[in-house]
């Protein structure tokens, strides 16, 4: 399968814990996005990476949440001292920036619950 | 800053019916638009996307789409729909260079 692949696909963790999730987007893709969705609503935008350059964050995103993607290829997003409040779906897409055309594949995400 | 609104947000259809769902979006530039429908349980999927030329476009699955510019709109259509296609529905908008908005969503329910 050459999908765009999360992982964990579920984290259960207790408030106050640190989390993190990877994302390994298709290989010739080299945009990433991260997206929280949580239920009932549209997958909101929280960051995304062009090879390993961030361009964007969104102001949803607040200090406790870091990305990176060191090397252009796989990313990651952490998230410190965690509040239920975090408790949501995490979506990876990637797609790849050519021609202005921004089709973005998603990943099964990471599901995460906060107790 | 791009924005998303979709009009409805349970739509409930016998299967047959015909399917309407409504986007309208506000940007006043170029944009690409999408549709994403997520089955219950999967991840969200492609169905179709509009980013120029003929403003009627055909998705997977028998759905279209028209990109109406003037109205700032891009509903989804399907004449027939069947039980499979139970499942929550997303509008997206994007502008070149920029992050993707999607819609709140609009779960449909097809009765057998």
């Amino acid at each position: 399968d050459t999908g765009v692949s999360q992982d964990p696909r579920h984290k259960i963790t207790k408030r106050g814990q640190n989390v993190t999730f990877r994302c390994d987007p298709i290989s010739e893709h080299n945009r990433l996005y991260w997206y929280r969705q949580t239920l009932g609503q549209g997958p909101e935008f929280l960051t995304y990476f062009q090879n390993e350059a961030q361009l964007e964050k969104s102001r949803l995103l607040s200090d406790r949440f870091s990305a990176e993607r060191p090397k252009g290829s796989f990313s990651t997003l952490e998230i410190q001292r965690t509040e239920q409040g975090d408790s949501a779906m995490y979506l990876c897409a990637s797609s790849h920036a050519l021609n202005g055309l921004y089709e973005q594949y998603f990943g099964p995400g990471t599901r995460l619950t906060v107790t | 800053a791009q924005s998303v609104s979709q009009h409805n947000h349970h739509v409930i259809l016998s299967e047959a019916a015909s399917l309407e769902l409504g986007c309208n979006y506000s940007y006043g530039g170029t944009v690409n638009l999408f549709w994403y429908v997520q089955y219950p349980g999967q991840h969200l999927q492609l169905l179709l996307k509009y980013f120029s030329g003929d403003p009627l476009v055909k998705g997977i699955k028998g759905f279209e789409a028209e990109f109406i510019k003037s109205k700032f709109s891009f509903n989804l259509r399907k004449p027939s729909v069947q039980w499979s296609d139970t499942a929550e529905y997303f509008c997206a908008v994007n502008a070149p260079n920029n992050d993707m908005r999607f819609g709140a969503g609009t779960r449909l329910t097809v009765k057998p």
